[in-house]
């Protein structure tokens, strides 16, 4: 198995152009996860789907963010535009979730350094 | 939000050593797990605890959870060089689906 896969690997951009990350979570997986990590904020969720679909998004920051699962083998997080503040490191994860808590643990991609200027 | 805080946020200790980390939750949980994250790269997973046990083990990782102090450590025995990365719990909160992770401890392996 491949692992959890995201692209690129870095980016890095202008103040107000639209980022687009990308993310191929593993088969068979039915949840999967974005996450954002700074010095300063650590490790924070932005928003998760089981089975393609948005079950929270509390954790977006703002409307300049949005994520989409079209199917179960894809997944993308844009900014549009993007910001100084977004400069941070993006992580894609995925994982099995059964009934009730029979969950399992989590499969992080390598990430994407995003770096806006 | 974070959910668990790791203690400390940094430990450095000699090779062979044990290191003891400690993370403390606010919510009741389902489960709650350890993922380690060597620099440049995605965190990886190393143990489920779930609410019902009380501790486990896996090769040289000890964890333990306390439920009714909303407490989890881990402890990793004879200390190598490539132990060296950040440890980090994350629980489930209210939603067996919604994880969320602590802030991290920074382990540091001295040879």
């Amino acid at each position: 198995d491949a692992g959890v896969i995201q692209s690129p690997r870095h980016e890095v951009t202008e103040m107000g152009q639209e980022v687009t990350l990308r993310c191929k979570p593993i088969s068979g997986h039915n949840s999967l996860f974005w996450y954002r990590q700074t010095m300063m904020r650590g490790l924070e969720l932005l928003i998760y789907f089981n089975n393609n679909v948005p079950i929270d998004d509390s954790g977006m920051p703002e409307d300049r963010f949005s994520a989409k699962m079209p199917n179960a083998s894809f997944s993308t997080l844009k900014i549009q535009p993007s910001e100084p503040r977004d400069s941070a490191v993006y992580f894609c994860a995925s994982s099995y979730s059964g009934t009730g808590t029979n969950n399992s643990p989590l499969h992080f991609g390598n990430g994407t350094r995003l770096t806006v200027t | 939000s974070q959910q668990g805080e790791e203690d400390p946020q940094a430990l450095s200790i000699q090779e062979g050593e044990n290191a003891t980390m400690n993370c403390s939750y606010k919510t009741s949980i389902n489960n709650l797990q350890w993922y380690r994250q060597n620099s440049g790269r995605g965190l990886v997973h190393l143990i489920l605890i779930r609410s019902n046990e009380r501790e486990k083990h896996s090769g040289r990782l000890r964890v333990t959870l306390d439920t009714s102090k909303k407490s989890s450590s881990l402890l990793i025995t004879a200390s190598r060089a490539a132990d060296t990365a950040s440890y980090f719990c994350a629980t489930d909160g209210s939603s067996a689906s919604k994880i969320i992770f602590g802030s991290g401890t920074r382990l540091s392996i001295r040879p």
